[in-house]
C-alpha cells in the first residue's frame, strides 16, 4: 500500500495569523499531490496540484496567493493558509498517488486537517 | 472539465436491504472510478473501484458497475448492516485527477 501523513489534524488560530499544514507520503515517493477543502456536508473540492520542483497548479477561484503551497521534496508538501479568516475554516485534506503502483491514479489520502479561524 | 453527478444526496434503508447509488460523468476520456466511504471528520476510504476497461467488478457486499457509453456507474450495497451509515463519494478521474460527485448520505437503521 501506500501511506499518506498529514499533519496537525486540527488547527484552531486567530484571525489575520498564518497556519501551515504539511502532506507526507511515508513510503513511497510522490512527485505530484493534491490539496483539497471539504466544507461541512461538501463534497471534497479540489485546490491545487502540487508538483515536486515547480509551482502549484490551482483550480479557477482558488487564490494562489492565499494558499500558499510547496512541494520541495518528494515526501512533502505544504499548505499555508495566509491571513487566515473565518471563512477559511474548513476539512483540508492531502492526496497523492504512487507512481511505481499505479498507472490511472488511485489516490492515497492523508488523515485531513480541521482548521478553525477565530 | 470533468462534471459529476451523484444521486441521491440522501438515502435511508433498513438494515439487510440494499442500497443503489448512481453517478454520471461528463469526460468521455475518464478511465477510472473509484467510490470512497467517509465518516465523520475522517478520510475518504476507498471501498471499491473500476476501470473503463471493465463493466462490473463485485467485492463481497459491494459492487460497482460502468455503463461507458451512457456514462454512468453506480454502486451496490446488499446486505446493508448499520455501520455503512457512512457518506459515500463517487468520482472520475483522467491522469489522477479526481472529481467527486457531491456525496450520498447512507443511514442504515437497524
Amino acid at each position: 500500500g501506500a501511506v499518506v501523513s498529514q499533519h496537525p489534524s486540527w488547527v484552531i488560530c486567530k484571525s489575520g495569523t498564518s497556519v501551515k499544514i504539511e502532506c507526507r507520503s511515508l513510503d513511497f515517493q510522490a512527485t505530484t499531490m493534491f490539496w483539497y477543502r471539504q466544507f461541512p456536508k461538501q463534497s471534497l473540492m479540489l485546490m491545487a496540484t502540487s508538483n515536486e520542483g515547480s509551482k502549484a497548479t490551482y483550480e479557477q477561484g482558488v487564490e494562489k496567493d492565499k494558499f500558499l503551497i510547496n512541494h520541495a521534496s518528494l515526501t512533502l508538501s505544504t499548505l499555508t493558509v495566509t491571513s487566515a479568516h473565518p471563512e477559511d475554516s474548513s476539512f483540508y485534506i492531502c492526496s497523492a498517488t504512487n507512481p511505481d503502483t499505479d498507472i490511472t491514479g488511485e489516490l492515497f489520502f492523508g488523515e485531513g486537517s480541521r482548521l478553525t479561524v477565530l | 472539465g470533468e462534471n459529476v453527478e451523484q444521486h441521491p444526496s440522501t438515502l435511508s434503508v433498513q438494515e439487510g436491504d440494499s442500497a443503489v447509488i448512481k453517478c454520471t460523468y461528463s469526460d468521455s476520456a475518464s478511465n477510472y472510478f473509484p467510490w470512497y466511504k467517509q465518516e465523520l471528520g475522517k478520510r475518504p476510504q476507498l471501498i471499491i473501484d473500476i476501470r473503463s476497461n471493465v463493466g462490473e467488478k463485485k467485492d463481497q457486499r459491494i459492487a460497482v458497475t460502468l455503463n461507458k457509453t451512457a456514462k454512468h456507474f453506480s454502486l451496490h450495497i446488499t446486505e446493508t448492516q448499520p455501520e455503512d451509515s457512512a457518506v459515500y463519494f463517487c468520482a472520475a478521474s483522467r491522469y489522477s485527477t479526481l472529481t467527486f460527485g457531491k456525496g450520498t448520505m447512507l443511514l442504515v437503521s437497524p
